[in-house]
C-alpha cells in the first residue's frame, strides 16, 4: 500500500559536519511534503515544507531536495549543532491526510 | 497563546477509566487535529475539526474514542473504557488555514494505561 518512509532509524554526525535525512515515498500522486523535528517529550515542530512542483527549497540552515522521478525526499542540514539532535519526521499529504514516516533519530557528537 | 496547550501532560488510567484530554489551539486556528503517536513511530491521524465541525473522524481506532469542539477553540479527546493498546501519546495540531498549511503541535498527553 501507500507508504511514507525513511532509510536509516538513526543517524550520528559530528558537530559542524552536514547532516542528511532520507526519506522515501511511494504515493506518486503526492504533492505536499513537510519535515517535521521532534525533541524528546515536545510535538512535532515544522522546520520546511516543499510542493511537488518545485525540486529544492531552503530555509535557515536547512535545505529539502523532492525527487520525483524516484520518489525520495531529503533534508539537508548545514553545520549541525547539537541542539539539532532530535528524531526528524518527513511527512506527506494534505491536512486530513497527513502520513508520517516513523522518523530517523539524528544524534550529534561534539 | 503562544503555541498549541495540551492537558494533562501526563495521565495514568486504569483499564477500564474513561479519560478526557483537553487542547487549546492557537487562537484563530481553523483547523484542529488528534494525531496518536506510539512509541518509536510516527503520529497517526486520528480525527479532524474545521472550526466545530468533525469533517473526518476516520482514523479513531473505535467507537470508544470520540472528540469534540462544540465552540470552534478548546476540543476534547474522550476515550471510553481505556484499554492498554490505548497507551500513546495524543498530540493535538492546530494550523491557521483549511489548505493544507503547516500543523502546529502541542507538547502532547502522554496516557499510560495499567
Amino acid at each position: 500500500g501507500e507508504s511514507v518512509g525513511l532509510h536509516l532509524p538513526t543517524l550520528s554526525v559530528q558537530e559542524g559536519d552536514n547532516s542528511i535525512i532520507n526519506c522515501a515515498y511511494s504515493n506518486s500522486a503526492s504533492d505536499y511534503f513537510i519535515w517535521y523535528k521532534q525533541e524528546s517529550g515536545k510535538g512535532p515542530q515544522f522546520i520546511i515544507d516543499i510542493r511537488s512542483n518545485m525540486d529544492k527549497r531552503q530555509g535557515q540552515r536547512v535545505t529539502v531536495l523532492l525527487n520525483k522521478t524516484v520518489k525520495h525526499l531529503s533534508l539537508q542540514i548545514a553545520a549541525t549543532q547539537p541542539g539539532d539532535s532530535a528524531v526528524y519526521f518527513c511527512a506527506e499529504g494534505e491536512y486530513n491526510d497527513m502520513r508520517f514516516g516513523a522518523g530517523t533519530r539524528l544524534t550529534v557528537k561534539p | 497563546g503562544a503555541g498549541v496547550s495540551q492537558s494533562p501532560r501526563y495521565k495514568v488510567a486504569k483499564r477500564g477509566q474513561d479519560v478526557a484530554l483537553r487542547c487549546d489551539p492557537i487562537s484563530g486556528h481553523v483547523s484542529l487535529f488528534w494525531y496518536q503517536q506510539a512509541l518509536g513511530q510516527g503520529p497517526e491521524f486520528l480525527t479532524y475539526f474545521q472550526n466545530e465541525a468533525q469533517l473526518d473522524k476516520s482514523g479513531l481506532p473505535s467507537d470508544r474514542f470520540f472528540a469534540e469542539r462544540p465552540e470552534g477553540s478548546v476540543s476534547t479527546l474522550k476515550i471510553q473504557r481505556t484499554q492498554q493498546e490505548d497507551s500513546a501519546v495524543y498530540l493535538c495540531a492546530s494550523s491557521l488555514r483549511t489548505d493544507g498549511s503547516p500543523l502546529h503541535f502541542g507538547n502532547g498527553t502522554r496516557l499510560t494505561v495499567t
